[in-house]
C-alpha cells in the first residue's frame, strides 16, 4: 500500500471550509486513496475514497490529482464537531486490506 | 440502519482473568475486522474475517488471543490470562465484500483496563 504524507495539524474557523492535503507519490494504479477520521475516544470513522475521479458525498469532497501523486479533502463548511484526526490511506483494489494508519493530520475547528 | 456495535463497552478485570468481547456487524458485511489502539497509539490489526475462508490471523500478538465469528454474524475476540499490556481500546469494523466499497465501518469499541 502506498506510503502517505500529512501535516500533523491544521486549524480552521466554524463555518469554513478546511481543505486538508495528502501526498501519496509512490500510489499505484489499482490503489484507492481513502480518508478516514477518529474523533477523541471513538472509533475511526469512514469518510470517502477514490481512484481517480473527485469524489463527493455527504460529508466531504475528495479532489484528486490527474498525476494522482496528491489529493485534497474538503469539509465545505466545518464544524466543531469536526475537530479530529484524519488520515489518508492507500489501499489496494480489493478494498479488503486491513487498515494501518499514519500520524494523520490533527484538525481543530475554532469558534 | 444499525451499525457495528460492540459489548461490553468497557471492561475492567484483574490480571490473569479471561475476557470476552463481543461485535455485531452491519447486517450483510462478509468482511470483519478486529484491531487494538493503545492510547495514544495507531491501529493494531488483530485478525480478519472473509466469509467462510480462514481467518488472517497474522495479527495476534500471543497464543493468548483467539477469535471466533459464526457465519457471517456475531464475532467474539477472547483474550486469556490477561495481563497489563492488553489494556486497550478493542476496534471491530466490518466492510462488504469485494465488488463493493471497501470502506471499514467501525463499532465504538471496548475499552479494556486489567488491573
Amino acid at each position: 500500500d502506498a506510503k502517505t504524507t500529512q501535516p500533523p495539524s491544521m486549524d480552521c474557523a466554524e463555518g469554513r471550509a478546511a481543505n486538508l492535503p495528502c501526498n501519496h507519490s509512490t500510489i499505484s494504479g489499482n490503489e484507492y486513496v481513502y480518508w478516514y477520521r477518529q474523533i477523541h475516544s471513538q472509533g475511526p470513522q469512514y469518510i470517502i475514497h477514490g481512484l481517480k475521479n473527485n469524489e463527493t458525498n455527504e460529508m466531504a469532497s475528495l479532489i484528486i490529482t490527474e498525476d494522482r501523486k496528491s489529493s485534497t479533502l474538503i469539509l465545505p463548511h466545518a464544524t466543531l464537531r469536526d475537530t479530529a484526526v484524519y488520515y489518508c490511506i492507500g489501499l489496494r483494489g480489493s478494498t479488503l486490506g486491513r487498515l494501518y494508519f499514519g500520524r494523520g493530520t490533527q484538525l481543530t475547528v475554532w469558534p | 440502519g444499525a451499525g457495528v456495535s460492540q459489548s461490553p463497552s468497557n471492561k475492567v478485570t484483574e490480571k490473569g482473568k479471561d475476557v470476552e468481547l463481543r461485535c455485531d456487524p452491519i447486517s450483510g458485511h462478509t468482511a470483519l475486522y478486529w484491531y487494538r489502539q493503545r492510547l495514544g497509539q495507531g491501529l493494531e490489526f488483530l485478525i480478519y474475517f472473509q466469509g467462510n475462508s480462514a481467518p488472517d490471523k497474522s495479527g495476534l500478538p500471543s497464543d493468548r488471543f483467539s477469535a471466533e465469528r459464526t457465519g457471517e454474524s456475531v464475532s467474539t475476540l477472547t483474550i486469556q490470562r490477561t495481563q497489563q499490556e492488553d489494556s486497550a481500546v478493542y476496534l471491530c469494523a466490518s466492510s462488504f465484500s469485494s465488488g463493493g466499497s471497501g470502506a471499514q465501518y467501525f463499532g465504538p469499541g471496548t475499552r479494556l483496563l486489567v488491573l
